[in-house]
């Protein structure tokens, strides 16, 4: 299983870039890396996926290094809107759903 | 994408009895799971809701507890049986195409509070 680590908990302040890494060292040849935005009583949101190199979407970016063993969301110029929890998940969801599995996330707070 | 809904958004129950929670998508899905998360923890998959035959548990989950159907392809029910105080959680669905680019979809979530 590819199991990801994650800082349990980062700060920030509004108009700073963040970025949160996650490591997965046993990733698979055929795992996608995926990240998740949650925010209180609500069900995750889908952020960014990245197999290789860089990905960006009007949302954030995704660095993920040759070796694949760890990826970096970045968040550029966050605002207070930002404040949630954020999850990296690896896996390929078409071969094993119990392969997908939810670390513990990374709680970001942003502060004026 | 696509939009889930689930009900009911919240319930407040007795020890002993049973909740049937829904989870209805505006398209059809190939698979959709549900999950549960405890106050302040990441989420748990509870099972793979999977059309025309019984859902797969995951390990910790039985079938006797979560009873799952899935009718077709838009809609799946959770039932929470016999419930307890440790069954106080929020159960979500979630729903993908199955392809492996896919990412999934989540409901708003049902917060059942246990007595």
């Amino acid at each position: 299983l590819a199991k990801t680590t994650q800082p349990i908990s980062m700060d920030s302040y509004e108009g700073q870039e963040v970025n949160i890494t996650c490591s997965h060292n046993n990733i698979a040849t055929n795992d996608y890396i995926t990240w998740y935005q949650q925010f209180p009583s609500q069900g995750p949101r889908f952020i960014i996926q990245g197999y290789k190199t860089k990905v960006t979407n009007e949302v954030a970016s995704l660095f993920i290094p040759a070796d694949r063993k760890s990826s970096t969301l970045s968040l550029p110029r966050v605002s207070l809107s930002d404040t949630a929890v954020y999850y990296c998940l690896v896996g390929d969801i078409s071969s094993s759903a119990s392969k997908i599995i939810f670390g513990s996330g990374t709680r970001l707070s942003i502060r004026p | 994408s696509a939009v889930i809904s689930q009900k009911p958004s919240r319930d407040i129950c007795q020890r002993g009895t049973s909740l049937t929670i829904q989870c209805q998508v505006d398209s059809q899905v190939t698979m959709m799971f549900w999950y549960r998360q405890q106050p302040g923890q990441s989420l748990t998959l509870i099972a793979t809701a999977n059309q025309g035959s019984e859902a797969t548990y995951e390990s910790g989950f039985v079938i006797d507890k979560f009873p799952i159907s899935r009718p077709n392809l838009t809609f799946s029910t959770l039932t929470v049986s016999n419930m307890s105080p440790e069954d106080s959680s929020i159960y979500l669905c979630s729903v993908t195409s199955g392809r492996g680019t896919d990412t999934q979809y989540f409901g708003p979530g049902t917060r059942l509070t246990v007595l």
